[in-house]
Formats: C-alpha cells, sequence, structure tokens
C-alpha cells in the first residue's frame, strides 16, 4: 500500500515563527502536494512538484515556500507564521501527471498559530 | 479553468439504504478525469473511484459507482448499502488528461454525510 506520512497531526506555533512541515512518501511517486483545507473552502492547491528540486505554485503559494531535495520527501515552509495560516494542511503524491493516477494523501496536519 | 459545484447540504441516509451525492463540473477540456474521495473525521482523504471522460460505461468499485452524464456535466456518487462507516465528507474532484505536469486536481468544496443506525 502506498504511504504518505506527515511530521505532525497537530501543531501550535507562534505568529512569526518558522515552521516546516515534513511529507514523505514510499512508492517512489514523482509527483507531490501541498494543499490547505478551511471549511466552505474545501482544498486548494499551495504548491507542487513534479520532480527532485521543481516546483511550481499552486492557487495559493503566498506566505508559502517548498523544497523538494529528495524524491520521497517535500517539506513545507512558513517563513513567518500568521494567524490566517491555521489550517488543516494536506500532503499527497501521485505515480505521474497523468490524470487517470489518483493522489494518495496522508493525514494532514492540524496547524494552528496563536 | 475548471470549476467543480457540489451545492447539497448536509446529507442523512439511514443504514443499508442508498444515497447519490451530486458533483456537476465545468471545464472547456475534451479530456478530463473525474475522481471522488472520502475524507472521515481522522482527516485523510480516501480515493474512492475515478472515471474518465472518454470512458463509456459508468465506473464502479465495491458499493461505490460513479453516474456519469457528460452532456450534463454531472459525475454523481452512488454509495448502496450505506453503512455506519460510510459518514464522512465527500469531495469530488478533477483533472484535465493532457495537461502534464501542470495539471492540478480541481476540488468541490465537499458534501457531509451522516448515516443513521
Amino acid at each position: 500500500d502506498v504511504k504518505v506520512t506527515q511530521s505532525s497531526r497537530y501543531l501550535v506555533k507562534r505568529t512569526g515563527e518558522k515552521v516546516f512541515l515534513e511529507c514523505v512518501q514510499d512508492m517512489d511517486h514523482e509527483n507531490m502536494f501541498w494543499y490547505r483545507q478551511d471549511p466552505g473552502l474545501g482544498l486548494r492547491l499551495i504548491y507542487f512538484s513534479y520532480d527532485v528540486k521543481m516546483k511550481e505554485k499552486g492557487d495559493i503559494p503566498e506566505g508559502y515556500s517548498v523544497s523538494r531535495e529528495k524524491k520521497e520527501r517535500f517539506s513545507l515552509i512558513l517563513e513567518s507564521a500568521s494567524t490566517n495560516q491555521t489550517s488543516m494542511y494536506l500532503c499527497a503524491s501521485s505515480l505521474s501527471a497523468r490524470a487517470t493516477y489518483e493522489q494518495y494523501f496522508g493525514p494532514g496536519t492540524r496547524l494552528t498559530v496563536t | 479553468a475548471q470549476k467543480i459545484t457540489q451545492t447539497q447540504p448536509g446529507m442523512f441516509v439511514q443504514e443499508k439504504e442508498a444515497v447519490t451525492l451530486d458533483c456537476t463540473y465545468d471545464t472547456s477540456d475534451q479530456s478530463y478525469g473525474l475522481f471522488w474521495y472520502k475524507q472521515p473525521s481522522s482527516g485523510e482523504m480516501i480515493f474512492l473511484i475515478y472515471q474518465g471522460s472518454y470512458d463509456e460505461q459508468n465506473a464502479t468499485e465495491g458499493r461505490y459507482s460513479l453516474n456519469f452524464q457528460k452532456a450534463r456535466k454531472s459525475a454523481n456518487l452512488v454509495i448502496s448499502a450505506s453503512q455506519l462507516g460510510d459518514s464522512a465528507m465527500y469531495f469530488c474532484a478533477m483533472r484535465e488528461i493532457f495537461g502534464g505536469a501542470n495539471s492540478k486536481l480541481t476540488f468541490g468544496k465537499g458534501i457531509t454525510l451522516s448515516v443513521r443506525p
């Protein structure tokens, strides 16, 4: 089975802190994604990566950056956390960019910024 | 631009009955894929079923089937013989097939399903 793991299920940070959210997949998938999920807004794509060291902005990249140094690991970075970044963050991976391949999701990180 | 619409309010169904969750979509692409995901209260998104725009038959996966009506641009999820464990939020999503690496998955806002014993 595909396994996507995220470093924390719950995280509480202070405004202005630098925050790292880690995601690891164990199935040699090419593509990895970071979403945030807010009530009434569904899932919104922050960034995605289709290869090591490659990244593309999603719909809401402002205030975030990403890093993919190894194929299995995709990190989301909040350079200076703000209260409006309090949200559920979901990481996903897929085998390739073909639309027929589903995305596999991690368990999510619920981040609270105070 | 692609758009997914899920407008049903919270849905309720009696255990062992069937339920249909609605999804309509808008796209100018001819080739696309449609997905349904389930998100239980634990938070993890679980892939349920996939339908390609050129697939002639409706997709089925166990108790899940997708009622695909291309002309109406609808892709409703049908869950047969509902179980208590089906209580969750359900998301419809789509992606263009030939969009390459930049082709992203667009999600609807989700529908909450509650199964009553």
